[in-house]
């Protein structure tokens, strides 16, 4: 089986640094995403963590643990355009579809 | 712009009708992915195909089927539509269908259905 959690919501202000965790369960593992979708939109591709340890992309960073399936997105400098769904994919156990958790809310506010 | 296409991006219809949902993955994409997103859950899995095959098969109901065409667009029809059909239904696509190292899904962008 498989199971993804992560926070529903989150809040932050303008200039703030903000972590959203994301714990998983899966039978097999081929990598962690985190994507993000503004409401109403196509989600983007952000991160892929396959090996332990830090990813740093500009503002955005994203962590993985194996051992203890935990995986975290790491966003710096909030804008307002932050706003928005964060969510947390992995493989299912063929590797052959993404499975999506249920995705983070995130409202930045000025 | 991800390079997906999907048609229509808006339709509202009655329920008990039939719908189908088109997609066009990006140039060179062989793997065509269908997600549903409704407000109480998310993102979810429907199916998957990869050059022309069904490869992976997640949370799709028997009144919803899909297919993928020689030219590799593929069609998500949805029958006997009922109110709680309503939602977001994403097409993704990426090049190879199982575990390459990368994995990353582009996403058109989606086609809103609602039942009434």
């Amino acid at each position: 089986g498989q199971n993804i959690d992560q926070p529903t919501e989150m809040t932050a202000t303008e200039g703030a640094i903000v972590q959203i965790n994301c714990t998983y369960q899966t039978s097999g593992f081929n990598g962690l995403f985190w994507y993000q979708q503004h409401a109403g939109e196509a989600p983007t591709f952000l991160s892929y963590n396959v090996l332990d340890g830090l990813e740093e992309k500009g503002r955005f960073s994203s962590f993985l643990s194996r051992s203890k399936g935990y995986s975290y997105l790491l966003l710096k400098e909030l804008q307002m355009k932050d706003s928005a769904s964060y969510l947390c994919a992995a493989f299912n156990q063929a590797g052959t579809a993404l499975i999506f958790g249920k995705g983070t809310t995130l409202s930045v506010s000025s | 712009d991800s390079g997906v296409t999907q048609t229509p991006k808006h339709l509202i219809t009655a329920t008990g009708q039939r719908v189908t949902l088109r997609c066009s993955p990006r140039s060179g994409d062989l793997s065509v992915y269908w997600y549903q997103q409704s407000l109480d859950q998310g993102l979810q899995f429907l199916i998957q195909y990869y050059n022309g095959e069904e490869r992976a098969k997640g949370n799709i109901l028997e009144r919803f089927s899909a297919q993928q065409f020689p030219d590799l667009h593929s069609e998500l029809n949805l029958s006997s539509l009922e109110l709680g059909d309503s939602a977001l239904y994403f097409c993704a696509s990426s090049v190879k269908g199982t575990g390459v190292p990368t994995g990353e899904l582009f996403f058109g962008e989606g086609s809103r259905l609602t039942v009434l």
